[in-house]
């Protein structure tokens, strides 16, 4: 069974550094997804950035970028040069596409990040 | 585009009280999930469907039912309401690899 773990309740940044939120993944498939959501006080899911397992090349985005380490298990989001709206939880979500196309998407239990002025 | 909705925002029952949420979409997006968020867990999937006219369980079923009668809208319905319901409830529809997602309904059942 899949399984997605972020081991950081809660984090704070400074204002323009950066952070890196992690996540670890434990499945037996050899082809899954990796993504990461974003989840601000007004409720709504965004998506942010998407690995493919056998992509070779780290995923980015503008300012986030996905630190995959297949080998570790691990898919770290990294934002750079932190704003005050990325204020915000965010999840990271593995997915296993079964037979018919139908994704089975696994959500971990979220960090919530505060930037400081 | 607007993308999915969901209807109501808010809602408010008593327990033994029924209700459905509607969920549409106009990307003609085949699959659409219907998921569940409560405080300090990821979103859980309650129900999807692959298409038109058919559905499937997810991870927490029990005291959901669902319908797509239509491609472009997934409803979740609750026969009878318990407090352990009470929760945000999410939509998503599926395009390639990725889900876009509702507003959000959340849901209290007293």
């Amino acid at each position: 069974a899949q399984k997605i773990t972020q081991t950081q309740p809660g984090m704070f940044v400074q204002e323009k550094e950066a952070v890196t939120l992690d996540c670890t993944y434990d499945t037996s498939d050899q082809s899954y997804g990796l993504f990461w959501y974003k989840q601000p006080s007004s409720g709504e899911m965004i998506f942010l950035i998407y690995q493919g397992s056998y992509d070779e090349q780290n995923a980015t985005e503008g300012r986030y970028s996905l630190n995959f380490q297949k080998a570790r298990k691990s898919a770290n989001l990294v934002i750079s040069a932190s704003q005050l709206g990325d204020s915000a939880m965010y999840f990271c979500a593995m997915s296993e596409t079964l037979s018919g196309g139908y994704q089975k998407v696994t959500f971990g239990t979220g960090t919530k990040l505060q930037v400081i002025p | 585009n607007a993308g999915v909705t969901q209807t109501p925002k808010f809602r408010v029952l008593k327990t033994g009280q029924s209700m459905t949420l509607l969920c549409a979409q106009d990307m003609n997006h085949e699959y659409m999930y219907w998921y569940r968020q409560d405080p300090g867990m990821g979103l859980r999937l309650i129900h999807y469907s692959v298409g038109e006219g058919t559905t499937a369980k997810g991870e927490v079923p029990d005291g959901y039912n669902v319908s797509r009668l239509k491609k472009q809208n997934f409803l979740l319905g609750l026969e009878s309401a318990a407090p352990s319901q009470t929760s945000v409830y999410f939509c998503a529809s599926q395009q390639g690899y990725e889900q876009y997602f509702g507003p959000g309904t959340r849901l209290t059942v007293t």
